[in-house]
């Protein structure tokens, strides 16, 4: 039981270039959560999704997309990469129940945009 | 507007020494609070939730936290710090209208001194 994994680690892109963070689960969890973590500003929601194949915006979805074509996995897209977008990506995933609300967290992922 | 506020950016302590970890909130309706902590390199844990019940909830790692109503308070304490506990934890509230999405403050680093 692996939780919540993000691939890749790390990942440097110059400006304008694209690329796809890939978050994984496998505790069939219902929602999943893109968040981005900058110093002093806590957690800012991206996207979310609250089952396969639905997606929904966040607090900042500029500059960023996302996919949910299989229960167990949620894509964040970066389509043309901007310094802006310089910061820690966190995956997490919930079961959504009524006693449940708390969210599981994969490792995260870093990303510079020179 | 929901909202979650944790008032110190730094907060040291001795080890063996009592600690609590600040955060208030402000929310419409009944509150759904949570704790996190975040080691070096590592995506967030959870520790422990308040949804309903009694107001001294108990989590991870001796871990515990304080609901109080009237002061719309959540702080964390532990009775005796740990060199080990030194961390960036977060303090998070559930959105209203929403059962799914979390709202985090900016953070709170805890400092332990041997």
């Amino acid at each position: 039981n692996a939780g919540v994994t993000q691939t890749p680690k790390f990942r440097v892109l110059k400006t304008g270039q694209s690329m796809t963070l890939l978050c994984a689960q496998d505790m069939n969890h219902e929602y999943m959560y893109w968040y981005r973590q900058d110093p002093g500003m806590g957690l800012r929601l991206i996207h979310y999704s609250v089952g396969e194949g639905t997606t929904a915006k966040g607090e900042v979805p500029d500059g960023y997309n996302v996919s949910r074509l299989k229960k167990q996995n949620f894509l964040l897209g970066l389509e043309s990469a901007a310094p802006s977008q310089t910061s820690v990506y966190f995956c997490a995933s919930s079961n959504g129940r009524q006693t449940s609300y708390e969210q599981y967290f994969g490792p995260g992922t870093r990303l510079t945009v020179t | 507007a929901q909202s979650v506020a944790q008032p110190e950016d730094q907060v040291n302590v001795a080890e063996g020494n009592p600690l609590t970890v600040k955060c208030t909130y402000s929310v419409s309706g009944n509150p759904y609070l949570f704790w996190y902590v975040q080691y070096p390199n590592r995506g967030l844990q959870f520790l422990l939730k308040y949804i309903t019940g009694d107001n001294l909830v108990k989590g991870s790692y001796g871990f515990e936290a304080e609901f109080n109503k009237s002061q719309t308070s959540f702080h964390l304490k532990k009775p005796s710090a740990l060199v080990s506990d030194s961390a960036l934890y977060f303090c998070a509230v559930r959105v209203r209208m929403s059962s799914y999405k979390l709202i985090f403050g900016s953070g709170t680093r805890l400092l332990v001194r041997p």
